[in-house]
């Protein structure tokens, strides 16, 4: 069974912090990691993509990913109130375009 | 923006009731998708469809459900015969050819089975 991990939070950071966001993942042939941005009642809304080892920089956004570890993060910097939701990672199942998609992390940015 | 669109939003039925949910994606995009997330838990795949046919569907895809592309727009999902645990948002998606994996996200249809 193929699976993704995160730390469900809630993660709680002061409005201006770096919030860093964790994600591990099980299959090895994996080769594209997806982060999404999903508000209470609303859909997954698409925020970062990434597919080589290293960083990938975005505007407040990073992704960093270590296929080695099977590793995937996102850094939001500068963390504002409306960065409040929940995070969710995502693996491109090998070989078939399904999305396996993580718990998410619930972010809580305060003022 | 071009975005997927999702009739209707919310949706209550009796249990044993067929109900279909209705997708329009984006309109050059030639992948679709059915996802599910039962209220509090995680984003589940449903089911994939390409050039008229499914391309690949989970465990969960069984033979109470179906999917239709009726016309050169629409989607839908259809529950034959809806059980208490179909309760849940059901997530349309769509993609485009060369981007494949990069999957967009309707808002979604919330279905209540009583």
């Amino acid at each position: 069974q193929k699976e993704v991990e995160q730390n469900s939070g809630p993660l709680s950071v002061p409005e201006g912090a770096i919030a860093s966001l964790n994600c591990t993942y099980s299959d090895r042939g994996s080769q594209s990691f997806f982060w999404y941005r999903q508000y209470s009642g609303k859909s997954p809304e698409l925020i970062m993509s990434i597919y080589s080892n290293g960083d990938k920089e975005d505007g407040r956004f990073t992704a960093q990913l270590n296929k080695a570890s099977q590793y995937v993060s996102l850094l939001i910097r500068d963390s504002q109130p409306s960065d409040s939701a929940t995070y969710l990672c995502a693996v491109l199942s090998g070989g078939y375009n399904k999305l396996i998609f993580g718990a998410g992390t619930r972010l809580a940015v305060h003022p | 923006e071009p975005e997927v669109t999702q009739t209707p939003s919310h949706q209550v039925t009796q249990m044993g009731q067929e109900v279909i949910l209705r997708c329009v994606p984006i309109s050059n995009h030639l992948y679709f998708y059915w996802y599910r997330q039962i209220l509090g838990q995680k984003v589940e795949f449903l089911v994939s469809f390409y050039n008229n046919e499914i391309s690949e569907k989970s465990e969960i895809f069984d033979d109470q459900f179906s999917v239709e592309r009726p016309d050169g727009s629409n989607f839908t999902l259809k529950i034959r015969s809806t059980k208490l645990e179909d309760s849940a948002m059901y997530f349309c998606a769509s993609s485009e050819e060369g981007r494949v994996e990069t999957q967009y996200f309707g808002p979604g249809t919330r279905l209540l089975v009583l």
